[in-house]
């Protein structure tokens, strides 16, 4: 199993515009999770699905975030529009079962938003 | 409410020195805490576990609920040490894990 996907590794883009982060977990795992990381604020918590469903979506800073799982190989977070202080690391993780299992890490989209 | 506070954002330590990575936490039940490390370009990983109760590349972590805290212990750092370790607490029955902000630990030759 190549683990968890993310793509694209890297994005940079201007001011106002959309940006797609896109997550395959691993193969049977039953959770997905959406994290940011900044220096200033560390790895925080954005959003995560248990089953495909939004379990807590109140890490998503604002309504200009949304994230999707349409199925269980994939899911989307979405920035409409973007800002420069959306520029981050944004990791996605999936985990097999509750929440003492380890979580899987991608290896996350580095986003710069000009 | 879950809080997970590291007061150390930088660790610098000599080779062969002990290190000790602090973790506190905040939370009304029963936690279980980790340990997650990130190597230089390398994902985010799992390092241990305190329901685990094992040693892992030489890191021990205690979890004492009188002074909620779960230190990163090592005897002799190691210069492969170096790296940004993330303490984090879930609840268990829950899935959301929280972390703390991330100490960056350098292991000086």
């Amino acid at each position: 199993d190549a683990g968890v996907i993310q793509s694209p590794r890297h994005e940079v883009t201007e001011m106002g515009q959309e940006v797609t982060l896109r997550c395959k977990p691993i193969s049977g795992h039953n959770s997905l999770f959406w994290y940011r990381q900044t220096m200033m604020r560390g790895l925080e918590l954005l959003i995560y699905f248990n089953n495909n469903v939004p379990i807590d979506d109140s890490g998503m800073p604002e309504d200009r975030f949304s994230a999707k799982m349409p199925n269980a190989s994939f899911s989307t977070l979405k920035i409409q529009p973007s800002e420069p202080r959306d520029s981050a690391v944004y990791f996605c993780a999936s985990i097999l079962g509750g929440g003492v299992n380890e979580q899987f890490f991608g290896p996350g989209t580095r986003l710069t938003v000009l | 409410a879950q809080r997970v506070t590291q007061p150390e954002k930088l660790l610098s330590v000599f080779k062969g020195a002990p290190v000790e990575l602090k973790c506190n936490y905040s939370y009304s039940g029963s936690p279980e805490l980790f340990w997650y490390v990130q190597y230089s370009r390398q994902r985010l990983q799992l390092l241990l576990r305190h329901i685990s109760r094992e040693s892992i590349k030489g890191f021990t972590a205690d979890l004492n609920k009188g002074e909620t805290s779960f230190h990163l212990k090592k005897p002799f750092a190691q210069e492969e040490d170096s790296a940004m370790y993330y303490c984090a607490l879930t609840g268990g029955s829950n899935y959301k894990l929280t972390f703390g902000k991330g100490t960056l630990l350098t292991v000086n030759p």
